[in-house]
């Protein structure tokens, strides 16, 4: 069973583009989470989804940054005209239930440079 | 705000049990203690999970006190990949509630 996957692994950009990033759940899970880490600091919650609905994106910025989770394929973390301070390891993780009801599994990470 | 308290660093012998605590006084009755760690550069794994009773599977045993106020995660013979942040979590057992990291317990294994 596979577990959650995220690409790119690491992602470099140019102050002013657009960053996507993938996560694709384990198997049969239909919740997604989206963590941030910037460096030396602990993981901060961004957005909570499931199929086609956000549920909670308290932790999300209100502009630039955005995500979904289609009916089909994996969830997207877009992020419009980085800058450097985007700069950060991004972690997706999926769980079996909603959020605190079952154990969250992550990926391993995509870094984000914004150069 | 994280909703538990845990101390910043820790060192532990090769080979010796690891004990790692977590205060969380003001635990409510349907809230769930989990334990994570994140090794460098890694993204976070699950460790276990308790409400009121002790807990072992084959990483680690978890260890609650009788008010729940605060636990203690043990890993029984640390080596050195287990060198590692580690984070205590409290999260209801019901839908929509988000996932909260403090800052973890830094655990330093020495050979």
């Amino acid at each position: 069973n596979a577990g959650v996957m995220q690409n790119p692994r690491h992602l470099v950009r140019r102050r002013g583009q657009e960053a996507r990033l993938r996560c694709s759940p384990m198997k049969g899970h239909s919740h997604v989470y989206w963590y941030r880490q910037l460096p030396e600091e602990g993981l901060k919650f961004m957005v909570y989804l499931q199929k086609e609905n956000i549920i909670d994106e308290s932790g999300m910025p209100k502009e630039r940054f955005s995500a979904e989770f289609p009916k089909e394929g994996p969830s997207i973390l877009r992020i419009q005209q980085v800058v450097r301070g985007d700069s950060a390891a991004y972690f997706c993780a999926s769980s079996l239930e909603g959020a605190g009801t079952d154990t969250q599994y992550f990926g391993p990470g995509t870094r984000l440079t914004v150069l | 705000d994280a909703k538990t308290t845990q101390p910043t660093s820790m060192d532990c012998a090769e080979g010796r049990a690891a004990n790692l605590p977590c205060n969380h006084s003001t635990i409510s009755g349907n809230e769930y203690v989990y334990w994570y760690r994140q090794i460098h550069s890694q993204g976070p794994q699950y460790i276990i999970h308790g409400l009121k009773n002790n807990e072992t599977n084959e990483m680690a045993s978890l260890i609650i006190t009788e008010d729940r106020k605060s636990s203690t995660l043990i890993l029984p013979h640390a080596t050195l990949r287990d060198t590692a942040v580690y984070y205590c979590i409290v999260s209801r057992k019901t839908s929509y509630d988000k996932v909260i990291f403090g800052p973890g317990t830094s655990l330093s294994v020495i050979p």
